[in-house]
């Protein structure tokens, strides 16, 4: 079965400074990536979604993730944190569509909480 | 409506009282999932509809749990005879179709505690 690791539970960074969120997965062969961000009493917003081809993805709020197969990683990072920024972040992932397998069930990983000092 | 609506925002119930938990996804989308979010185990898919076909309920945690979607959009989540470890966050989601590119959007969840 899948498992994705997040191994950072809380990450704090000054304002301006450059982030990086680490993601680790476990599956049988490169699965659809994604990574979510969660703001207190939000909804899961997506930032970004790499299914194949090149390997570093653009994403919104200036976000970026890259992977990398050999790792089994999609880190994320962001070159200078605003202070809304502050919220929780979920990498997850999902088998590709194959005989039937739904796409849309993730699995996620527990989550990091990134607080951004001014 | 503009995205992914789910009602009610928050819920107290007794143990042992049923609860419906209903969510409106995004007008067109074919595909609807509901996700449950907790303290201890973290974002668990619950159930999956798409279209017509038969649901993925691989994610139900127990028979007490079940959801149905009438028309082919408006689904309800039931959980019979609540237990406190049912507590949690549930949340809904949609996306047009089945597929890559397809990008899911998630609600804002119903909040469910269980005294």
């Amino acid at each position: 079965a899948q498992s994705v690791t997040q191994p950072d539970i809380h990450i704090t960074v000054s304002e301006g400074a450059s982030l990086e969120l680490r993601c680790n997965y476990s599956y049988g062969a490169t699965p659809y990536l994604f990574w979510y961000v969660q703001s207190p009493g939000q909804g899961l917003q997506l930032l970004l979604k790499y299914f194949s081809g090149d390997t570093l993805v653009q994403g919104i709020k200036g976000f970026e993730a890259e992977f990398k197969r050999s790792q089994s990683s999609f880190n994320l990072r962001k070159p200078s944190v605003h202070w809304s920024d502050a919220a929780e972040y979920f990498c997850a992932v999902a088998p590709p569509p194959a005989g039937g397998t739904s796409y849309g069930k993730l699995t996620f990983g527990q989550g990091t909480i990134l607080t951004v000092h001014p | 409506g503009a995205g992914v609506s789910q009602s009610p925002s928050n819920k107290v119930t007794e143990k042992g009282k049923d609860v419906e938990l209903r969510c409106d996804p995004i007008s067109g989308h074919t595909a609807l999932y509901w996700y449950r979010q907790s303290l201890g185990q973290g974002l668990e898919f619950l159930i999956y509809f798409q279209g017509n076909s038969a649901p993925d309920k691989s994610g139900l945690p127990s028979d007490r749990f079940s959801a149905e979607r009438t028309g082919g959009s408006v689904s309800t989540l039931t959980i019979q005879r609540t237990q406190q470890e049912d507590s949690a966050v549930y949340l809904c989601a949609s996306s047009p179709r089945q597929g890559p590119g397809n990008t899911i959007y998630f609600g804002e969840g119903s909040w469910l505690t269980v005294v």
